[in-house]
């Protein structure tokens, strides 16, 4: 069974703060890793994808990855309220050739004013 | 960037019904597109995979014969929900591979909100 853990949180922190959102997965033969943000009532949208260990930084967005770990982050730098939602994190499994996904059950970010 | 239109938006319905919800790759080419369902402060779970021209493949515990989906063409695929009762209500959400994208990225289209009355 594949799945990819995260703290569900909520997660609250004050306007500006970094937020650190993480996850682990435990298909170890996952390459790609992706960071969904999802709104209330609104479908994912994507924030972030990594591949290779380390950092990948796209504006405020951070993600980092070790694969040794099997361990995913993403930083939020100067976080807005407008950030508040929850961050699912998603594995692409290894094997096969239709290249699901896995999801965690995500994190609740809340930004306070 | 790669755009799915999915509706409707919402959709409500009578129990013993059937809705059909389509999703279509706007700009790419999706060869596969895969059905989620999300129920409330639940994360996404994958209902089914489908690539163009091929029978779709369900996951482990969702019934075929009541969720049909149809990807008859690279730009859309639709499912359809047969004999709705009032436990199927859900988000429904599809997400499409664009395998030309950058990332080979996943998008998602904008959701379906299904209440069975």
């Amino acid at each position: 069974q594949k799945e990819v853990e995260q703290n569900s949180g909520p997660l609250s922190v004050p306007e500006g703060a970094i937020a650190s959102l993480n996850c682990t997965y435990s298909d170890r033969g996952s390459q790609s890793f992706f960071w969904y943000r999802q709104y209330s009532g609104k479908s994912p949208e994507l924030i972030m994808s990594i591949y290779s260990n380390g950092d990948k930084e796209d504006g405020r967005f951070t993600a980092q990855l070790n694969k040794a770990s099997q361990y995913v982050s993403l930083l939020i730098r100067d976080s807005q309220p407008s950030d508040s939602a929850t961050y699912l994190c998603a594995a692409r499994n290894s094997g096969g050739s239709n290249y699901k996904l896995t999801f965690g059950k995500g994190t609740l970010l809340t930004v306070n004013p | 960037g790669a755009v799915v239109s999915q509706h409707p938006s919402w959709v409500i319905c009578k129990s013993g019904t059937s809705v059909k919800i389509e999703c279509r790759s706007l700009d790419f080419q999706a060869t596969t597109m895969f059905w989620y369902r999300q129920f409330p402060k639940q994360s996404l779970m994958l209902m089914a995979t489908s690539n163009e021209g091929s029978k779709a493949t369900y996951e482990q515990g969702v019934e075929k014969d009541k969720f049909l989906i149809n990807h008859a063409s690279l730009t859309l695929s639709t499912l359809t929900v047969t004999s709705a009762h009032p436990e199927d209500s859900s988000f429904y959400i599809c997400s499409a591979r664009d395998v030309k994208g950058v990332g080979y990225g996943y998008t998602f289209g904008s959701g379906t909100r299904l209440t069975v009355v």
